[in-house]
């Protein structure tokens, strides 16, 4: 079961911020939110996650609100690169399977 | 670290024929392995859940004696996709878990083109 709701797609100009929302108002206290995108015809690549605090590595930082209802991803410049579809999925630590919704598309603009 | 491969990425099969899509892990051992399935613009669904050593589980309305798992090895989970046709046609992805830190992460392989004529 999906329990994410993502915009089903967005465009971004090419070296501009790419800020990607993702809904979760279900969340439970131990789940996660991980990210995750697919490129055209490729396996999804792990993005980033986290728990309650911000986090960022060198793709992209990850912002959940302090109720944890939602977060966004941010991927700071943009790249023609960083075109593809976006998964927000939550799930607890161990156990359970990833449940893909159905993502947003992200179409960077030169 | 955590790759995972899937052999062969694109086949073309007859249809009544079968075929076997293998998925490894790399540099882990994986006691757990999923497979997904992806129709054209449309989402990943899991199909099944691997278990080294056991029979898979799978999700409801997959056929589970149509897409056959194996997962005989802590590297190694393989599907067939038994009498193939034409709406069998699709994107296959496996993806492997490991426990880091006390979480389990899952890693996806790059995928399987599978197109029955």
């Amino acid at each position: 079961d999906a329990k994410t709701t993502q915009p089903p797609s967005m465009d971004c100009a090419e070296g501009r911020a790419a800020n990607l929302p993702c809904n979760h108002s279900t969340i439970s206290g131990n789940e996660y939110v991980y990210w995750y995108r697919q490129i055209h015809s490729q396996g999804p690549q792990y993005i980033i996650h986290g728990l309650k605090n911000n986090e960022t590595n060198e793709m992209a930082s990850l912002i959940i609100t302090e109720d944890r209802k939602s977060s966004t991803l941010i991927l700071p410049h943009a790249t023609l690169r960083d075109t593809a579809v976006y998964y927000c999925i939550v799930r607890p630590p161990t156990g359970n399977q990833f449940y893909f919704g159905t993502g947003t598309s992200l179409t960077v603009i030169p | 670290g955590a790759v995972v491969s899937q052999h062969p990425s694109r086949v073309i099969c007859k249809s009544g024929t079968s075929v076997k899509i293998e998925c490894r892990s790399l540099d882990f051992q994986a006691t757990t392995m999923f497979w997904y399935r992806q129709f054209p613009k449309q989402s990943l669904m899991l199909m099944a859940t691997s278990n080294e050593g056991s029979k898979a589980t799978y999700e409801q309305g997959v056929e589970k004696d149509k897409f056959l798992i194996n997962h005989a090895s802590l590297t190694l989970s393989t599907l067939t996709v038994t009498s193939a046709h034409p709406e069998d046609s699709s994107f296959y992805i496996c993806s492997a878990r490991v426990e880091r830190g006390g979480r389990h992460e899952q890693y996806f392989g790059p995928g399987t083109r599978l197109t029955v004529t």
